[in-house]
């Protein structure tokens, strides 16, 4: 999608290894996001981050870690993966909170599996 | 828990009709509704957002009513075409626009 960019689209990963998702905006927007996406449940918040070195747990939260060092890059880190994450990987982002009216941009998203 | 609930089984229709989507939720106070488009292997898009005081929004052949009371919203597509197959996310979002939870979402199939 234009102005967000996920890397990698695929990756297979075994179980215990560290794997890191990249997103990329060009859009300097402040906030960004990181869902997960499962048949059955919907999107689901993992991280959130409202500024550079700023982030907050979302849902489901819990083995992922996230960093933002610059506007434009916002990493997820799965420290040691397992099964249970094997999942689809949507990056959003989104303008300041008084300008919801335009919704999120999404990433094509990262179709992680771990065996 | 919040929880948003949007019908599971596929909606077929033929075109020209009005395709009709529901969105309900409970234990949530949404500050802006909102309905996206997913196709296969894509990112969502958004689609319309609504906020928790006005009634129906307007755009194009999209039109998305919100009841706050019944906790539901009505997501209409008006003269569907084949194009407008794809999955429908109905999310909720708080007055500070992040943390949005997402629905399962409604495959919608328009048949020529």
């Amino acid at each position: 999608d234009a102005g967000i960019t996920q890397s990698p689209r695929h990756k297979v990963t075994e179980t215990g290894t560290p794997v890191t998702l990249r997103c990329h905006q060009t859009e300097n927007h402040r906030y960004m996001y990181w869902y997960r996406q499962d048949p059955g449940h919907g999107l689901r918040l993992i991280h959130y981050s409202y500024g550079v070195k700023d982030t907050d747990k979302g849902e489901v939260s819990d083995g992922y870690s996230v960093s933002r060092s610059k506007t434009e890059d916002f990493l997820l880190t799965l420290e040691s993966a397992t099964s249970s994450q094997t999942s689809v990987y949507f990056c959003a982002i989104s303008e300041s909170i008084n300008r919801v009216d335009g919704g999120y941009t999404f990433g094509s998203g990262t179709r992680l599996t771990v065996v | 828990s919040q929880k948003i609930e949007q019908n599971s089984e596929a909606l077929n229709i033929q075109e020209g009709k009005t395709a009709t989507l529901t969105c309900n939720y409970t234990n949530y106070s949404p500050a802006y509704l909102q309905w996206y488009r997913q196709d296969p292997g894509r990112g969502p898009v958004f689609l319309l957002l609504i906020r928790e005081n006005e009634k129906e929004k307007r755009k194009e052949r999209l039109k998305v009513t919100f009841d706050t009371t019944l906790k539901q919203s009505l997501f209409h597509i008006t003269a569907s075409q084949p194009a407008d197959s794809a999955t429908y996310l109905c999310a909720l979002s708080n007055t500070g626009g992040f943390k949005t939870i997402f629905g399962a979402g409604t495959r919608l199939f328009v048949k020529a």
